[in-house]
């Protein structure tokens, strides 16, 4: 299927560890996303990457570190977790940045929810 | 600067009754609108999109969306609720400007319950 998957789904742990959640899309889009969603549902992008380069970096702590090893892949990683950390992180992707057609529509994953205890 | 303002943020209608969700939009450009939605524990999916051509918008399951540029709004419409519409949904927008970033600006979502 063609899709943007994101691993792991669910992730319980420990305040201080460090964590990654991991995104790859088959669509062949060349921009990629996080975006975080908080407990009252409210959603913000976080970083973006277009072709491996980062294009957006919004302001978040930079004990979160996205890699994009090529560009169907981007993953986020996080050093000392903190309790404000737990939300539920949203991967999508989208066509060619600066395409002229139109908005540019973000295919989401399905989320990974990250509880810090 | 862009910001996107649900004016629900619970809805409530019996199942067969027609379906508003307000969303109103602010913008210094000429702006890109979407609505997404968003099942329990899923992902967010589009359901419409404007971007400057047709005012009036159709989407999947039988949504709909108007944009009127003098009240700056985009509220999404159905005819006839359906169990399966019980979801939040998400009023969206994009500056033309910053348009092709993908830095999306969401409203607070509105939770759509549907009634039997």
């Amino acid at each position: 299927d063609t899709a943007v998957s994101q691993t792991p789904k669910y992730l319980v742990t420990q305040m201080g560890n460090d964590k990654s959640i991991k995104c790859e899309q088959n669509l062949g889009h060349d921009t990629m996303y996080w975006y975080k969603q908080d407990s009252k549902k409210f959603l913000k992008i976080m970083f973006s990457y277009n072709n491996k380069e980062l294009i957006i970096n919004e302001t978040v702590p930079n004990r979160f570190s996205p890699k994009s090893p090529d560009k169907a892949h981007l993953n986020l990683h996080i050093n000392s977790l903190e309790l404000g950390d737990s939300a539920v992180y949203f991967c999508a992707s989208s066509q060619v940045q600066g395409a002229t057609s139109g908005a540019n529509v973000l295919t989401f994953g399905a989320g990974s929810r990250l509880t810090v205890l | 600067a862009q910001s996107v303002t649900q004016l629900d943020s619970h809805v409530s209608v019996s199942e067969g009754t027609p379906v508003l969700l307000r969303c109103n939009y602010s913008s210094s450009y000429s702006p890109s609108l979407f609505w997404y939605v968003q099942h329990p524990n899923k992902g967010l999916q589009l359901l419409l999109k404007y971007t400057s051509a047709a005012t009036l918008v159709k989407g999947i399951n039988g949504f709909e969306a108007e944009f009127k540029k003098s009240e700056t709004s985009f509220h999404l419409t159905k005819p006839s609720a359906h169990m399966s519409d019980a979801a939040e949904y998400f009023c969206v927008v994009s500056d033309q400007r910053s348009g092709n970033t993908g830095k999306l600006i969401f409203g607070q979502g509105t939770t759509l319950q549907v009634k039997p």
